[in-house]
């Protein structure tokens, strides 16, 4: 069964500090994982993905992501955060790409608050 | 971005009542939504698949009569808690998957509905 693991429920960052969060997955076949943020009253928002290709993914809003297939993990960074990325942070597994079968699962969630 | 909308975002009803959550894809059709459940400091929990045009797929442990979802339309899809208790107090999320048939496996999330049970 597939699973996705957060092991950091909370973390705290000062503003313009960079940031790393963990995410490690298991997964019978080749993953495709995602991350996802969530601000307070609001959905979820695609940040990244990953399913093939170079291991050091881009995505929005100044984050990028590295896969290590050695360590199952896909750990989330930006060089300096700032203030609005306080939210909810998500790591998620699913199957290929037009698999045709959208299911994700996601991992517990990682609360980021920043501190001027 | 394609935009997902959810209504109500919260909603408070009484024990025994049913309430109805709508979930619409605003400038695409959705073939496919997803209802998700997330509990307090808790992951999303997938709850059922919803197919336009026919039958939903519910994930193990959740019960259909309890919760009845209906993807009548490329644009929405509602579920619907049927005689809530005070334990149906969530927050719910559905997304959709955009585009016809099978796609790349972006999903798009609605904003959530908070429901509290009294």
């Amino acid at each position: 069964a597939q699973s996705v693991t957060q092991p950091d429920i909370h973390i705290t960052v000062s503003e313009g500090a960079s940031l790393e969060l963990r995410c490690n997955y298991s997964y019978g076949a080749t993953p495709y994982l995602f991350w996802y943020v969530q601000s307070p009253g609001q959905g979820l928002q695609l940040l990244l993905k990953y399913f093939s290709g170079d291991t050091l993914v881009q995505g929005i809003k100044g984050f990028e992501a590295e896969f290590k297939r050695s360590q199952s993990s896909f750990n989330l960074r930006k060089p300096s955060v700032h203030w609005s990325d306080a939210a909810e942070y998500f790591c998620a597994v699913g199957p290929p790409p037009n698999f045709g079968n959208e299911k994700l699962t996601f991992g517990t969630g990682t609360r980021l608050t920043i501190i001027p | 971005g394609a935009v997902v909308s959810q209504h109500p975002s919260w909603v408070i009803c009484k024990s025994g009542t049913s309430v109805k959550i709508e979930c619409r894809s605003l400038d695409f059709q959705a073939t496919t939504m997803f209802w998700y459940r997330q509990f307090p400091k808790q992951s999303l929990m997938l709850m059922a698949t919803s197919n336009e045009g026919s039958k939903a797929t519910y994930e193990q442990g959740v019960e259909k009569d309890k919760f009845l979802i209906n993807h009548a339309s490329l644009t929405l899809s509602t579920l619907t808690v049927t005689s809530a208790h005070p334990e149906d107090s969530s927050f719910y999320i559905c997304s959709a998957a955009r585009g016809a048939g099978r796609v790349t496996g972006e999903l798009f999330f609605g904003e959530g509905s908070r429901l509290t049970v009294l």
